[in-house]
Order: structure tokens, then C-alpha cells, then sequence
């Protein structure tokens, strides 16, 4: 089965630069989170999408901005990147019926791995 | 406030069974999750209540009392592929997931 795609697998950047995160969602998943992970700890909600618009906020940084488009994938774009962003980034997609049950099960892609030097 | 509680480590034999327990306060309740997570991995996603009771799937299965706010994973025939961390998140009423931060599962042989 088709599972989340997120692209690039690894990425190295430097201090205050730039980047972009890209995450395509399950087929006819209409619902997109981002997470980070650092070492060690839980993954922490940054924001989600459901239908292409912000549907969550959590504790995404103001330098990150995020959106949904018109096929469903998402881009978390970061900048003024600093070494504590080095960390693992999750996108998930559900269904979003947001009706409790099955529907709302989160389904991780394999991450993006970000060092920041 | 919202919060997950599950022990840090738990040690099991090859062969064996373990029981990870999670006590959850959510703001509102639409569920309870568990995900294993190997090292450097995406979670994977195990189990589903919003019921009481008891779900089983293979050698996972996941309960869930509501009115205690609990829930444990009870993993058999232990492998040692199953050594990994164990998450458990509750859902809240707005449908965010509020994580616990994970039990590390060591399988001995």
C-alpha cells in the first residue's frame, strides 16, 4: 500500500540558511501534520492541514511556515535555520474525517533528517 | 492539563510477554494511540481504542479503560525485533495527539 512520501531523506545545511521540506500525503488523505523529533524525545506537533487550510498550530517556530496545496502535499519551509533545529521531521496524513475512529489514525512517513552546522 | 505518563525502560526475555502501561489526561478523549518507533525510524502504527476494553491483533494487543484513564500494550512471544520505543498518545477533543514520551523496550535473549 501507498504509504507517505517526504523528500529530501537528509539534508545538511548551515547556520541561517534555508530550506524546504516536502511531504506527499497517503492517497485520499486530506489531512497533512508536521512534527519534530529531537533525540531521544517524543515528536512535537508544529502545525497541520486539513483540506488546505491550517487546521493546528503547535510550537512551530515563527523562522517555519508550512502549507497545503492543491494535490494535498505540504512544505514545511524553514529559515534562519539555528543548530537546535538539527532534529528528525515527520509529516503524517490521516483521513481527517475528525469523527473519532480509524479515520484520524496519524500514518508516518520516514522523516527528514536535518543537521544544521 | 494535558499529560502522558509511561515508564521510561522496561526490559523483557525472548519468548516472553510485557505489558507497558500509560495513564493519560486529555481534554476531552477521542482516543488512545500506540506507535512503535525504532531508532532513527518513523512510528509505526500499532493500535486504536476509544472503547474499553481489550483489542487484539497478532501478538499486539492494546486495552483501554476510560474511566481510569489507562491503557497498556501487551506485546507476546517477544522478538527481538520488537525492541524499539513505544509510544502512547491520547487524542484530545481537538483531535491532536498528546504524546507520552515513549517506553525504550530492551529484548534480551
Amino acid at each position: 500500500a501507498a504509504g507517505v512520501i517526504q523528500s529530501p531523506r537528509h539534508l545538511i545545511k548551515e547556520k541561517r540558511e534555508t530550506a524546504t521540506l516536502k511531504c506527499y500525503p497517503i492517497p485520499r488523505h486530506d489531512t497533512v501534520y508536521w512534527y519534530q523529533q529531537g533525540p531521544g524525545q517524543d515528536p512535537q506537533f508544529l502545525i497541520s492541514f486539513y483540506e488546505k487550510m491550517q487546521s493546528d498550530k503547535g510550537s512551530i517556530p515563527d523562522r517555519f511556515s508550512a502549507q497545503q496545496f492543491s494535490d494535498y502535499h505540504s512544505e514545511l519551509n524553514m529559515s534562519s535555520l539555528e543548530l537546535g533545529d538539527s532534529a528528525l521531521y515527520f509529516c503524517a496524513s490521516s483521513l481527517g474525517a475528525r469523527g473519532g475512529g480509524d479515520a484520524d489514525t496519524q500514518y508516518f512517513g520516514p522523516g527528514t533528517r536535518l543537521t544544521v552546522l | 492539563g494535558q499529560n502522558i505518563d509511561q515508564p521510561t525502560e522496561m526490559t523483557a526475555t525472548e519468548g516472553a510477554i510485557v505489558q507497558i502501561n500509560c495513564t493519560y489526561q486529555t481534554s476531552g478523549f477521542n482516543g488512545l494511540f500506540w506507535y512503535q518507533q525504532h531508532a532513527g525510524e518513523a512510528p509505526t502504527f500499532l493500535s486504536y481504542n476509544v472503547l474499553d476494553g481489550l483489542e487484539e491483533k497478532g501478538r499486539f494487543s492494546s486495552f483501554l479503560s476510560r474511566s481510569k484513564g489507562y491503557s497498556y500494550l501487551l506485546l507476546k512471544e517477544l522478538q527481538m525485533k520488537d525492541s524499539a520505543s513505544y509510544l502512547c498518545a491520547g487524542m484530545d477533543s481537538n483531535y491532536q495527539l498528546i504524546w507520552g514520551a515513549g517506553t525504550k523496550l530492551i529484548i534480551k535473549p
